[in-house]
């Protein structure tokens, strides 16, 4: 039972525009939600949360929106860069303050 | 946020061996968690280590498969046992500290 989704596999964008990640999730008790970045042979890297209280949060170039009652979160980057190119996870937290992720998006920005 | 070094950042090991990972933080944290990313696939959480105690494994993990110590609040280590080709994995150390969850460089395994 995946929890936490990402439905798609991978995304092509070009440099200078916007990126739009999606992950949908089940449970409601997710009280917190997490977006990493991951390179090849090198841990995730975090990159913003966002509470289950708000429905925005932005840092620079990333801004996360959460849609609570279509259980829907989604990262925006803009503009993108060749250098964003990476796997893309999302995570919720749920009891015991385990973390458990969505299953990534891969991004690729081109020139 | 926390500095993880986790050790070894790569291991080749034959069918039927152990391997012990350490992870080393640079700061005392409440939460020290294992997880597993299987090729092409999401991170999957193993156990929540704790201080003093026994791990908490998740469903589909158990104790003998993937004993975890956590001696104090900087330092904790995951060792492999007995081990065959399905569990080559990246594993991965993290942690829940006042700068929020961090996570280890990963230690690549490949079982031959």
């Amino acid at each position: 039972d995946q929890q936490v989704k990402q439905n798609s596999p991978s995304l092509s964008v070009q440099e200078g525009r916007i990126s739009i990640l999606n992950c949908d999730y089940t449970n409601s008790m997710f009280d917190y939600f997490l977006w990493y970045k991951k390179y090849p042979a090198e841990g995730p890297t975090f990159l913003i949360s966002i509470s289950s209280i708000k429905d925005k949060n932005e840092d620079g170039r990333f801004t996360v929106f959460l849609n609570k009652s279509a259980k829907h979160l989604s990262l925006h980057i803009v503009p993108s860069q060749p250098g964003d190119s990476a796997v893309y996870f999302c995570a919720a937290r749920g009891g015991s303050d385990k973390l458990i992720f969505g299953t990534g998006t891969r991004l690729q920005v081109f020139p | 946020s926390a500095v993880i070094s986790q050790k070894p950042s790569r291991d080749i090991c034959q069918r039927g061996t152990s391997l012990t990972i350490q992870c080393q933080v640079d700061s005392q944290v409440t939460m020290m968690f294992w997880y597993r990313q299987q090729p092409g696939q999401s991170l999957t959480l193993i156990a929540t280590a704790n201080q003093g105690s026994e791990a908490t494994y998740e469903s589909g993990f158990v104790i003998d498969k993937f004993p975890i110590s956590r001696p104090n609040l900087t330092f904790s280590t995951l060792t492999v046992s007995n081990m065959s080709p399905e569990d080559s994995s990246i594993y991965l150390c993290s942690v829940r500290g006042l700068g929020g969850y961090t996570f280890g460089s990963g230690t690549r395994l490949t079982v031959v």
